[in-house]
């Protein structure tokens, strides 16, 4: 069973708007943590934002928050003000407490922002 | 500048002709793992090491070899490519730290194809 889903493989978006990449995980840790990677066209991987599970507050990094929520198991990646140079490949990671040298990612969402 | 490098960073190989893909970190993490990417299936984790002589499978591990000899390198081995090892490689470091997950620190990646 998958245990990283991001439903949406692709989104657009108004260049200025924001936009919420949806992440759900699965797990029987109550100790793990979340990660958003971006990967734009150039082909990096950028380590963006962290949430852990005992976090009691959203994360939040500049112009990227994280809505996490832990009884649905979502960490939705939201990011505010969007600019083109947000046009990119999104993954979502775990880290899990059993299995910590172990990282899960996601199949990702493409983002394209629209001027 | 803290940073992963890998190399090559391209590379046109035949089926059967082993190959290696270095990696190094300068930023003393003990944690280190290789990732392949494919369309649609996001970053699989190949192997994996905790630390200096410490190695382990992650979930596509068929067809690769790793040794951790030192604790900046961590090589990547094909003994005998074959076209279905044509991929996007990521290797990717992290510190590892009790209570904490920390967040991974890839290199530029190498792009391989075997014909």
């Amino acid at each position: 069973a998958q245990k990283i889903t991001q439903t949406q493989p692709g989104m657009f978006v108004q260049e200025k708007e924001a936009v919420t990449l949806d992440c759900t995980y699965d797990t029987s840790d109550q100790s793990y943590g979340l990660f958003w990677y971006k990967q734009p066209s150039s082909g990096e991987m950028i380590f963006l934002i962290y949430q852990g599970s005992y976090d009691e507050q959203n994360a939040t990094e500049g112009r990227y928050s994280l809505n996490f929520q832990k009884a649905r198991k979502s960490a939705n990646l939201v990011i505010s003000a969007s600019q083109l140079g947000d046009s990119a490949m999104y993954f979502c990671a775990m880290r899990e407490q059993t299995s910590y040298d172990k990282v899960i990612f996601g199949p990702g969402t493409s983002l394209s922002v629209i001027p | 500048e803290a940073q992963v490098t890998q190399n090559p960073r391209y590379l046109i190989t035949v089926t059967g002709k082993k190959l290696t893909v270095t990696c190094s970190q300068n930023m003393n993490h003990e944690y280190m793992s290789w990732y392949r990417q494919d369309p649609g299936l996001g970053l699989r984790q190949i192997y994996y090491s905790m630390n200096v002589e410490v190695t382990d499978k992650g979930d596509v591990p068929e067809g690769y070899k790793v040794s951790r000899k030192e604790k900046r390198n961590f090589p990547l081995i094909l003994e005998s490519p074959s076209p279905n090892q044509t991929s996007l490689y990521f290797c990717a470091s992290s510190l590892v730290t009790v209570g904490s997950y920390n967040e991974q620190f890839f290199g530029p990646g190498t792009r391989l194809t075997v014909l």
